[in-house]
């Protein structure tokens, strides 16, 4: 099982629509979790960490779940502008640089 | 605030010829830095971090070597490239402690070996 892994996509979904990422991670000793945006041929930016208790930062939505060990993206109303590939970040370990997932790429149109 | 700067942003290089590239830190003392690489179709691939000057941990063993001569200075560097060193690269800073902190990355390199 690889250490992180996401469903590549993409995810093509009008505007307004709902949209939901998952990302799962393979050791259960990881204690920090993030999701980061990249548009084409730029560098990931980060859109939010992701908190034990879940958190939201306007239209986005981040949760963790332990027990099945993945967090998860939801993007509500979702806008052209939010074309892009999220990409999950975990570390492997305390104390371990982060490790990345492949992406999950989404496309809205209008 | 901080700010990190890496170049070149872009280069094309021939098979077994050297490679350098740089990053720099500014307002900040003391952080993590990484270098990532993203080859085409494949993810962020962690390919070294240092935690001070002089420390350098590498995570997959390759023809790349990393040296951090100053505190926010962070140097990639190859003696020979190989086709597959193409990719786009990306150097990261932390702030300094734990290394599972929250990273932010500079635009990019973008390397085509031909």
């Amino acid at each position: 099982r690889k250490e992180v892994e996401q469903d590549p996509g993409p995810f093509n979904v009008p505007e307004g629509a709902t949209v939901a990422f998952n990302c799962t991670y393979s050791n259960s000793a990881s204690q920090s979790f993030f999701w980061y945006r990249q548009d084409c041929r730029k560098e990931p930016k980060l859109l939010m960490s992701v908190y034990s208790s879940g958190n939201e930062d306007g239209r986005f939505t981040a949760q963790l779940n332990r027990a099945s060990q993945y967090i998860s993206l939801l993007i509500r109303d979702s806008k052209l502008s939010d074309s892009a590939t999220y990409l999950c970040a975990v570390n492997h370990q305390a104390g371990t640089a982060l490790i990345f997932g492949k992406g999950t790429t989404l496309s809205v149109s209008s | 605030s901080q700010t990190i700067h890496q170049w070149p942003a872009t280069l094309v290089q021939p098979v077994g010829s050297p490679l350098s590239l740089e990053c720099t830190v500014e307002g900040t003392s003391n952080p993590n830095l990484y270098w990532y690489r993203q080859a085409a179709g494949r993810g962020l691939q962690l390919l070294f971090y240092s935690v001070g000057i002089g420390q350098i941990s590498s995570e997959v063993p390759q023809n790349l070597s990393a040296s951090r001569p100053q505190d926010r200075q962070f140097i990639l560097s190859s003696k020979k490239l190989l086709l597959s060193d193409s990719g786009f690269y990306l150097c990261a800073w932390s702030s300094s402690g734990q290394l599972g902190n929250t990273i932010y990355f500079g635009e990019g390199s973008w390397l085509t070996v031909v």
